[in-house]
């Protein structure tokens, strides 16, 4: 079966550096994307790799290591509104995404 | 910024009741799609399109249908609802080209079936 795995929860503080893992088994590949979604509300796209490597974009880094089926997003200079759920979604051999349940960062003062 | 629209926001029905949920989106996108999400869980698709005409059923589409009659609109019904149908509902769309995984997200509909 395919299945993507993240930690249900994490916590950090405001300033600080946080990295958020998600590991994937999936039927082919064809990208990996993560998804920010603030309570309550949709997701909304922050970054796509499908090459390894690391791509920045601001605050926000993703990595991918497709060997080790790996990724993780680096946020620094945690700011309050950060503190949504992540959700890391690979994109199989059917160019149909697949879902991890998330993981909800709290930032704490 | 995405615009796509989702209605009604929030909606409480009885048992047995059909049910449609509108999804309209103004970007022109070919492809659109239906998840299902309950809290602290994974994105489930329920249905999706590539085109007018063309509709697809996702890995949790038992119990409701769609329509793409339209580029723009993309309903989807519950000809009975029931409690087990009780979530929250996210239309999304996104460009054409089968790499494309950057999805425009509406606001969801919750529904409450009693």
């Amino acid at each position: 079966g395919q299945n993507i795995d993240q930690p249900t929860e994490m916590t950090a503080t405001e300033g600080a550096i946080v990295q958020i893992n998600c590991t994937y088994q999936t039927s082919g590949f064809n990208g990996l994307f993560w998804y920010q979604q603030h309570a309550g509300e949709a997701p909304t796209f922050l970054s796509y790799n499908v090459l390894d490597g690391l791509e920045e974009k601001g605050r926000f880094s993703s990595f991918l290591s497709r060997s080790k089926g790996y990724s993780y997003l680096l946020l620094k200079e945690l700011q309050m509104k950060d503190s949504a759920s992540y959700l890391c979604a690979v994109m199989d051999s059917n160019y149909q995404l697949i879902w991890g349940a998330g993981t909800k960062l709290i930032i704490k003062p | 910024e995405a615009d796509i629209y989702q209605t009604p926001r929030y909606l409480v029905i009885g048992t047995g009741k059909k049910i449609t949920l509108e999804c309209s989106q103004t970007m022109g996108h070919d492809k659109m799609y239906w998840y299902q999400q309950d809290p602290g869980m994974e994105l489930h698709l329920i249905h999706y399109s590539y085109g007018v005409n063309s509709t697809e059923k996702g890995d949790l589409s038992s119990e409701s249908t769609v329509s793409r009659i339209r580029t723009e609109h993309f309903p989807l019904t519950l000809e009975s609802a029931r409690p087990s149908h009780t979530s929250q509902y996210l239309c999304a769309s996104s460009e054409s080209g089968r790499e494309t995984g950057e999805l425009f997200f509406g606001e969801g509909s919750r529904l409450t079936v009693l």
